[in-house]
């Protein structure tokens, strides 16, 4: 059990209102991440980080930001959202970086009207 | 083109079949390949981890590596209507702490 959790776990707003998930994490796991999952696109990269405060980029980082302010907690914000954002968010750990093995979290399903 | 390709699906079997998933990719620096299985409306979950080439067997799952020609297999023996998910196959660089996904391929077991 990777211990963790996800919140909220839905979400309907509308387009232009910002919006935040929470990642948070029991573990003491230096690395998280943000992916969205599409249907055909399988699970895309938004932005990670290897420890508090270090984070960076990932392939669909556009629209989004990060904010990793304890070891524990990843946030990510949707600073104005919009229809294309509309998407299944997933959050994952990982202990190692450089082994790769990632763990997520139960998701958040994110609906921009 | 995308760096890691799968089958869509869907595929499927009756139970007790042998089940062959298979994903193509282009990056020959990839050195860790990775399986998850996923249930409807959950997240991934870990299956199988392997380094480099070769195989790993884990009760009835079996990962293969080919890096010569680019492809990584998941056998499943005997399959049971339990197994009914989406398989993603991941990879990564040994420089990279990123995962890249295939889209999945959805497995139907029926009874």
């Amino acid at each position: 059990d990777a211990g963790i959790t996800q919140s909220p776990r839905h979400k309907v707003t509308e387009t232009g209102t910002p919006v935040t998930l929470r990642c948070h994490q029991t573990e003491n796991h230096r690395y998280m991440y943000w992916y969205r999952q599409d249907p055909g696109h399988g699970l895309r990269l938004i932005h990670y980080s290897y420890g508090v405060k270090d984070t960076d980029k990932g392939e669909v980082s556009d629209g989004y930001s990060v904010s990793r302010s304890k070891t524990e907690d990843f946030l990510l914000t949707l600073e104005s959202a919009t229809s294309s954002q509309t998407s299944v968010y997933f959050c994952a750990n990982a202990a190692l970086g450089g082994s790769g093995e990632q763990f997520f979290g139960p998701g958040t399903r994110l609906t921009v009207l | 083109q995308k760096e890691v390709e799968q089958d869509p699906g869907p595929l499927s079997v009756p139970e007790g079949a042998i089940v062959s998933l298979n994903c193509t990719y282009s990056n020959s620096a990839f050195q860790y390949f990775m399986w998850y299985r996923q249930y409807s409306r959950k997240g991934p979950e870990l299956l199988m981890y392997t380094y480099s080439s070769g195989n790993k067997e884990d009760g009835r799952f079996t990962a293969q590596v080919d890096k010569s020609s680019k492809y990584i297999s998941l056998f499943i023996r005997d399959s049971q209507p339990s197994d009914s998910a989406t398989y993603l196959c991941a990879m990564k660089m040994d420089s990279s702490y990123k995962l890249i996904f295939g889209s999945g391929t959805r497995l139907l077991v029926r009874p």
